[in-house]
């Protein structure tokens, strides 16, 4: 059994930028969460992916965006990037939605922005 | 709006001394809630959730719904407890809510 795994480990932005992190989902899990992680606090919502479909949002603002492919790997983007985008970014993925207590995490992606 | 609290930063015990990770919770109606922990270098996972009602390695967690609290116990620590460890809250399935809510953490540290 394959676990999350994300990519890529570690990068470096520029204010402005674009950024696009990537998660594969653990076998036989067919829901997506991403969190953002900032130094010092617990993981925080972003969005979750069932089946392709964005299925609920936390509250960040729409320059963060996702998607999820047939085989239910994720993409999280993040346009116009600023300094308080730097963070730890989580992925979890879950058997199904309602199965969501259940969370299998990746060992996340962390992005600074300068 | 759903929010989870833990009051304590950084505990610290002796091995072999009872141990109370504090979480409190705000939230009209009846989450889920679970502990997450992550110990050093691995990944975030799950501990145990309310429902269960299990004991994992040695913890335990009581949901009491009168002071809206799910606070872990041990009652002997372990050197190798030592890890952060996350509350978090799961609104029921049919609340059209699939939003993990996690508290800010606690770092326990076990003293040898």
């Amino acid at each position: 059994e394959t676990g999350v795994t994300q990519s890529p480990t570690h990068l470096i932005k520029t204010r402005g930028q674009q950024v696009t992190l990537r998660c594969s989902s653990q076998s036989g899990h067919n829901t997506v969460s991403w969190y953002q992680q900032a130094l010092g606090q617990g993981p925080q919502f972003i969005f979750q992916y069932y089946r392709e479909e964005e299925n609920g949002r936390g509250n960040f603002p729409p320059r963060f965006s996702g998607l999820q492919f047939p085989n239910y790997s994720s993409e999280l983007n993040v346009n116009a990037l600023e300094l308080d985008d730097s963070a730890l970014y989580l992925c979890a993925s879950s058997p199904w939605a309602g199965e969501s207590y259940e969370q299998y995490f990746g060992p996340g992606t962390r992005l600074t922005v300068t | 709006a759903q929010r989870v609290t833990q009051p304590e930063k950084l505990l610290s015990v002796f091995k072999g001394a009872p141990v109370e990770l504090k979480c409190n919770y705000s939230y009209s109606g009846s989450p889920e809630l679970f502990w997450y922990v992550q110990y050093s270098r691995q990944r975030l996972q799950l501990l145990l959730r309310h429902i269960s009602r299990e004991s994992i390695k040695g913890f335990t967690a009581d949901l009491n719904k009168g002071e809206t609290s799910f606070h872990l116990k041990k009652p002997f620590a372990q050197e190798e407890d030592s890890a952060m460890y996350y509350c978090a809250l799961l609104p029921p399935l049919g609340a059209g809510s699939y939003q993990l809510t996690f508290g800010k953490g606690t770092k326990l540290s076990v003293i040898p």
